[in-house]
C-alpha cells in the first residue's frame, strides 16, 4: 500500500493521559499536514512541514499538542494531558513538491477522551 | 478571511436521479484554488478535484462535472446518474495563495442514494 497511513487507527484514552499518534507519508512527498475533524465538520488545519521543518501552526494548536517529523519522513502528534474536547479524528494528508495543491490524506486516528 | 459554505446539510435521493451539490467561498486572494474531497463510511478522504483561480472552465469526469463561477464566488458539483457508491460526505475545501498551507473546508454535505 503506497497510501498515506496513520497509526493507530483508533484511542481510547482517559482525561488527563497523553496519546501520541503516528502517520507515515506517501514516499516521496516532502509536504506533510494534520487536522483535525470533529463530528459534522469539516477537517481544521492544525500544523504544516515541509521536509522535517514545521513551517505552520494553527491557532487551534494549543500549548497541549506538539507534532515532530524528525527526519523528514513519518510524523508524530502528542497530545498531553487530554481533555474530553480533544475527542476527535485526526487526519494526516502529505503532498509532493512538485504537486502541493493536492493532498492526500490517510483514513486518521479516531481519538475518545472519556 | 477565507471561508467555505456547503448550506446542504443532508440530501437524499433515487438511484439514477442528478444531485447538485452547492459550494460557496469567500477569499480576498485573487489567486487561490478550490476542491472536491468524498469521504466515504470508511472515513479517508479521497480527492476528486482542483480548480485554480484562473481557470473558470467546467470540468467533466466520467458522471461528475463542477461548474466554477467567480462572479458569484460558486463552485458547485453535480453528479449524473447517482448511485449508491456515490453515497458519503463530500466537502469543498478552498486554500486561497500557494504559499498559504492552511486549507479551509466547508462543513460538508451528507449525499444518500437511495436504491
Amino acid at each position: 500500500d503506497t497510501g498515506v497511513s496513520q497509526d493507530p487507527r483508533h484511542k481510547i484514552t482517559k482525561r488527563g493521559q497523553n496519546v501520541t499518534f503516528r502517520c507515515d507519508p506517501i514516499s516521496e512527498h516532502n509536504r506533510l499536514y494534520w487536522y483535525r475533524q470533529t463530528l459534522g465538520q469539516g477537517p481544521e488545519f492544525l500544523t504544516y512541514f515541509q521536509n522535517e521543518a514545521q513551517l505552520e501552526k494553527s491557532r487551534l494548536l494549543s500549548d497541549r499538542f506538539s507534532a515532530e517529523r524528525p527526519k523528514g519522513s513519518f510524523s508524530t502528534l502528542e497530545i498531553q494531558r487530554t481533555e474530553q474536547g480533544d475527542s476527535a479524528m485526526y487526519l494526516c494528508a502529505s503532498s509532493s513538491r512538485t504537486s502541493h495543491n493536492e493532498q492526500f490524506f490517510g483514513p486518521g486516528t479516531r481519538l475518545t477522551v472519556l | 478571511a477565507q471561508k467555505v459554505t456547503q448550506a446542504q446539510t443532508e440530501i437524499s435521493v433515487v438511484e439514477k436521479e442528478d444531485v447538485t451539490l452547492d459550494c460557496v467561498y469567500e477569499t480576498r486572494d485573487t489567486t487561490y484554488y478550490l476542491f472536491w474531497y468524498k469521504q466515504p463510511p470508511s472515513g479517508e478522504l479521497v480527492f476528486l478535484i482542483r480548480r485554480n483561480s484562473f481557470d473558470e472552465q467546467n470540468e467533466i469526469s466520467g458522471r461528475y462535472s463542477w461548474n466554477f463561477q467567480k462572479s458569484t464566488s460558486s463552485f458547485n458539483f453535480t453528479i449524473t446518474a447517482s448511485q449508491v457508491v456515490d453515497s458519503a460526505v463530500y466537502f469543498c475545501a478552498l486554500r486561497d495563495s500557494p504559499y498559504n498551507n492552511d486549507m479551509r473546508f466547508g462543513a460538508g454535505t451528507r449525499l444518500t442514494v437511495k436504491p
